[in-house]
This record gives C-alpha cells, sequence and structure tokens, in this order.
C-alpha cells in the first residue's frame, strides 16, 4: 500500500535559519508531488508540485524553494526563515488516481 | 486562491442534527470532485468524491450531490457526531487535469 511520510511534526527555528522539510512516498512510482501551506484557521496554499525528479513548478513567489532528488523524496527548503513563513506545511501525492493523499504535516514556527 | 487568506466560515450544528457543507466552483470544466475532512493538526483526509457524470454519491454517513447547473456542491453528514467536527474542504479537478483546486474549507462544530 502506499504511504506518505513527512517529518518533522513539529519545528521552531529562529528568524534567519535555514529550513529542510522532507517528504518521502511508498508503494508507488512516478507520482506527482506537492508542498502546501496552510496558516491558522486558513485554506490550503499550493507552493510547489512536481511531475518528475528535478521537475519543480512553483506556484507563488517567496522565499522557499523545493527540489526533487530522488523519485519519491521532495523537499522544502529555504536559506533564511522570516516570521512570515511560519505555518502549517502539508506535503501531497497523487498517483494514478485523481485524488490527494496528504501527509500528517509540519508545523512550522518560526521564532 | 483569493480564499487561502479567509478565515475559515463555521458551521454549527447539535450532536445528532444533519450538516450540510456547501461549496461553489468556478470551473465548468472540473470533472471530479472530491470532500476532504481535516482536524486540528492533521493533514486533510479523503471523505468522498464525485464524477461530473452524477449527481450525487453516498458513502456511511455522508452523501455528495452535485448541482452541474449552479456549479454548487454540498456535503451532507448524517447523525452529526462529536468526531465530525473539523475543517470540511471541497476540490475540484477538470477532466485530464492535473492539478486539484481547493475551495476555501468550513468549519463545522458539534456541539454536544
Amino acid at each position: 500500500s502506499q504511504t506518505i511520510h513527512q517529518w518533522p511534526a513539529t519545528l521552531v527555528q529562529p528568524v534567519g535559519s535555514p529550513l529542510s522539510l522532507e517528504c518521502t512516498v511508498e508503494g508507488t512510482s512516478n507520482p506527482n508531488l506537492y508542498w502546501y501551506r496552510q496558516a491558522a484557521g486558513r485554506g490550503l496554499q499550493l507552493l510547489f508540485y512536481s511531475v518528475g525528479i528535478g521537475q519543480i513548478s512553483s506556484e507563488v513567489p517567496q522565499n522557499l524553494s523545493a527540489s526533487r532528488p530522488q523519485d519519491r523524496q521532495f523537499i522544502l527548503s529555504s536559506k533564511k526563515l522570516l516570521l512570515s513563513d511560519s505555518g502549517f506545511y502539508l506535503c501531497a501525492w497523487r498517483g494514478s488516481s485523481y485524488g490527494y493523499t496528504f501527509g500528517s504535516g509540519t508545523r512550522l514556527t518560526v521564532v | 486562491g483569493e480564499s487561502v487568506g479567509l478565515h475559515l466560515p463555521t458551521l454549527s450544528v447539535q450532536e445528532g442534527d444533519n450538516s450540510i457543507i456547501n461549496c461553489a466552483y468556478s470551473n465548468s470544466a472540473s470533472d471530479y470532485f472530491i470532500w476532504y475532512k481535516q482536524e486540528s493538526g492533521k493533514g486533510p483526509q479523503f471523505i468522498i468524491d464525485i464524477r461530473s457524470n452524477m449527481d450525487k454519491r453516498q458513502g456511511q454517513r455522508v452523501t455528495v450531490l452535485l448541482n452541474k447547473t449552479v456549479k454548487h456542491l454540498s456535503l451532507q453528514i448524517a447523525a452529526t457526531q462529536p468526531g465530525d467536527s473539523a475543517v470540511y474542504f471541497c476540490a475540484e479537478i477538470p477532466w485530464a487535469g492535473n492539478m486539484l483546486t481547493f475551495g476555501g474549507g468550513t468549519r463545522l462544530m458539534v456541539k454536544p
């Protein structure tokens, strides 16, 4: 069966520090992968998506970047975090069906 | 979309009552619709889906209704329970499309 792993679950980082959030998918190959951000009490904002290794599309220009070094690995990064980067980050994958499967999320607090 | 930055509307219902959560979509080419449930601190989870060639689909205690004429989607939850308290998102995808577009979400609060 397919599973998606996202870590860490929570993270507190100082302003100006780097960020690396990792998402991996098991049990599927060549999935479409997505990074979303969700501010408290708000909707889902698509940040990046990838249809294959090394292929990244950015939906919102910002302080973040994404990479897909392997077929089932999707990484969200920042060189210098801002206070406004705080939020709930969700990774999702889509295989052959239409729906997305979401990871459990990372709560990032920038202080 | 613009709804990302808005506070989620809230629906408050009494335990045992039926809940109806509504969603409007704008893309007439949307072919597939999904309802997700997101509990606090967790990722969204699939509840039920419906294709555009249907107008109703039932699951366990949930029913999704699709009205393509007015581009409206609704989720009905029968005999709402405290465990149903969550944020509910609708999502749509066009035929042969690659991207789900999410609605703004509705917070459901169940009063005991």
